[in-house]
């Protein structure tokens, strides 16, 4: 298995908290992704990574905010939580070149 | 934007019977890949197959890719109980700088 780690696995929370759902990978990767995923549907990517002090909005629009200060670390931040943000959501990373990706198990987050 | 979709969207044989999930997209694309996820689990990547490849063998997997008709197929053969998971196919497309985009997967239960 990939080593990837993603946490906390599940996060229940209110609203207006702010979150912060962490994602270490120990592989050396330049990139690394974050995707959005509800019960049972596909994975929208939400944000991602070529390395160190880079990164980009994905294809979905979301409120969240990225880091990049670390190789090994990619944290996602939501500074107020709403229940539409209630999801999982998965990190993942790649090495260099059309390489397959690694998935962490992802966060189960609730926002009540 | 929806690139791949996976064909069908859900999938019961009985265990030792082969499985076969179908993907179509809609763009060129450098490579397509297909994950398995299990359930409240991330995505393991299974195989790896590149627009110049027709078909690509891994254990149990069978992959082909038919470019012309932008469509791939991922076959299991002699199927576990193990094998009861969600199936997911990501496209590469060309030019989209290493980021992949993935269907709304086949869930595929074996049957005992």
């Amino acid at each position: 298995e990939a080593d990837i780690y993603q946490t906390p696995r599940y996060l229940v929370i209110g609203t207006g908290k702010k979150i912060t759902l962490e994602c270490s990978q120990t592989m050396g990767h330049d990139k690394m992704y974050w995707y959005q995923q509800d019960p049972g549907m596909e994975l929208h990517l939400i944000h991602y990574s070529y390395g160190v002090n880079s990164t980009e909005k994905g294809d979905l629009s979301s409120e969240s905010t990225v880091s990049r200060i670390r190789t090994e670390h990619f944290p996602l931040t939501l500074e107020s939580a709403r229940p539409s943000h209630t999801s999982q959501y998965l990190c993942a990373s790649s090495d260099r070149g059309d390489q397959p990706q690694h998935f962490g198990d992802g966060t189960r987050l609730s926002i009540l | 934007s929806q690139q791949g979709e996976e064909d069908p969207q859900a999938l019961s044989i009985q265990e030792g019977e082969n499985a076969t999930m179908n993907c179509s997209y809609k763009t060129s694309i450098n490579n397509l890949q297909w994950y398995r996820q299990n359930s409240g689990r991330g995505l393991v990547h299974l195989i790896l197959i590149r627009s110049n490849e027709r078909e690509k063998h891994s254990g149990r997997l069978r992959v082909t890719l038919d470019t012309s008709k932008k469509s791939s197929s991922l076959l299991i053969t002699a199927s576990r109980a193990a094998d009861t998971a969600s199936y997911f196919c990501a496209t590469e497309r060309i030019e989209a700088d290493d980021k992949i985009i993935f269907g709304k997967g086949t869930r595929l239960h074996i049957l005992p």
